[in-house]
Formats: structure tokens, sequence, C-alpha cells
């Protein structure tokens, strides 16, 4: 089946300890990108990569950095979360720019 | 910038047609999206629209565009309790390679039986 994969899906953390958020697709897409969701908000591009080895910011990158060593797998990473970056994050995929977005499940996290 | 608006919230009885509204700004898009959130998923894709459409269907679905107003409808007919979503309108950043979409705010449908 045809999906987008990211762990975990809810997360508790503190303030200033490093984590991970993994997320992989099996389409084989170009295009992976991250959003965030906050109420009233909408979703907002965090970061997005067009291939391997090519990431470049969206519209609100502060606090996050990303890799993409292979072609199936994005994490987002928070080097030191601060409370302000709780929120419900979605990872997606899509096969060219143009091209529709395929989300995740979403990982809600909480950042004390 | 881009920007796209939707409104709140819709409520409509079960068997009742829902329309719901999206303007957006970018006049050279390249396609429309319509999502569909359920509570604790991510974001389904419902359908879609290419600029050069003025209608698209797909079973139970409508969607309407109307590129002089930048104004894109989505119309679900005969609509059940488990249509009960936030539905989401977004619209693909052509000015760059990005892969970028500007979703709107969302729009609760709440489906009363």
């Amino acid at each position: 089946e045809a999906q987008v994969t990211q762990n975990p899906r809810y997360l508790i953390t503190v303030t200033g300890k490093k984590l991970t958020v993994t997320c992989s697709q099996n389409m084989n897409h170009e295009y992976m990108s991250w959003y965030r969701q906050d109420p009233g908000l909408g979703l907002r591009q965090i970061y997005y990569s067009m291939n391997v080895e090519v990431t470049d910011k969206g519209d609100v990158p502060e606090g996050y950095k990303v890799s993409r060593k292979e072609k199936r797998n994005f994490p987002l990473i928070l080097e030191s979360p601060s409370p302000n970056q709780t929120s419900l994050y979605f990872c997606a995929s899509q096969e060219g720019a143009v091209s529709p977005l395929h989300f995740g499940n979403g990982t809600r996290l909480t950042v004390t | 910038g881009e920007d796209v608006e939707q409104s709140l919230f819709l409520s409509v009885r079960e068997g009742d047609s829902s329309v719901i509204n999206c303007t957006y700004t970018d006049s050279s898009s390249t396609y429309l999206y319509w999502y569909k959130q359920e509570p604790g998923a991510g974001l389904q894709l419902l359908t879609y629209i290419f600029s050069n459409m003025d209608m698209k269907q797909d079973q139970r679905l409508t969607v309407l565009l109307n590129k002089k107003d930048k104004h894109l409808s989505l119309r679900i007919a005969d609509t059940q309790t488990g249509d009960s979503a936030i539905y989401f309108c977004a619209e693909g950043e052509s000015s760059s390679n990005t892969g970028k979409l500007i979703f709107g705010q969302g729009t609760t449908l709440q489906v009363k039986p």
C-alpha cells in the first residue's frame, strides 16, 4: 500500500531535549516536506526536499533541521525544542513540484 | 504573498447538499486541491482541479472553479454523517519549484442526523 509513515504519533518532551521525528514514503517520490498545523493558522511548510541531499527552508524553518540521505526518508530534527514548537506535524511526499501532496498521519508534539 | 481563505464552519442535515467555499489569490496556480481531515488523522486528498477547467465531478463531489473571481467550491451531494470533518482548500505555489501548497484555515463540516 502506497503510504507516508511517520513516527511517533504522539510525543511529549521537555524544553531543550533533542528529538527526531521520522518519515518514510514508499512511492519513490522526488519531493518530501514537513508542515506544522496550528489552530487558526492552517498548515505551514517548515522544510522541503526536491531530491536526495537537496533540502531548503519553507516558511517557518527556525528551530528545525532536516536531512535527506535516502530518497525514502526525511527526518525532522528539533535540536533544542521549545514550547512554541508544540504543534501537530505532518510529513508529506509528492511526485513533482505541482503534484498533490500525500500526507502521513501526523505527530502531535508537546514541549513542556 | 499568496493567501487562501475559507469560512470556518458549516452545519447541514444528513441528506442535504453541502457547499464549502474558498477564495485564493495566486492567479497563476496550476492546480487547486481539496483535502479532508478526520479527527486524529492526516489530510486525505479528496479531489483536485486543473486551472484550465471550470468543473470536475467525482461521484458525490463536484468542484467548481471561477478563475475570474478566484473562487473555488466543493459541493458534497447527499451529505452523510461520515462526511463530518475539516475540509481544506489549497493552491499550488506555481511561481516556484518548492512543491509547497498554500492551505486555507479549514472549514469544519458538521452533519446532523
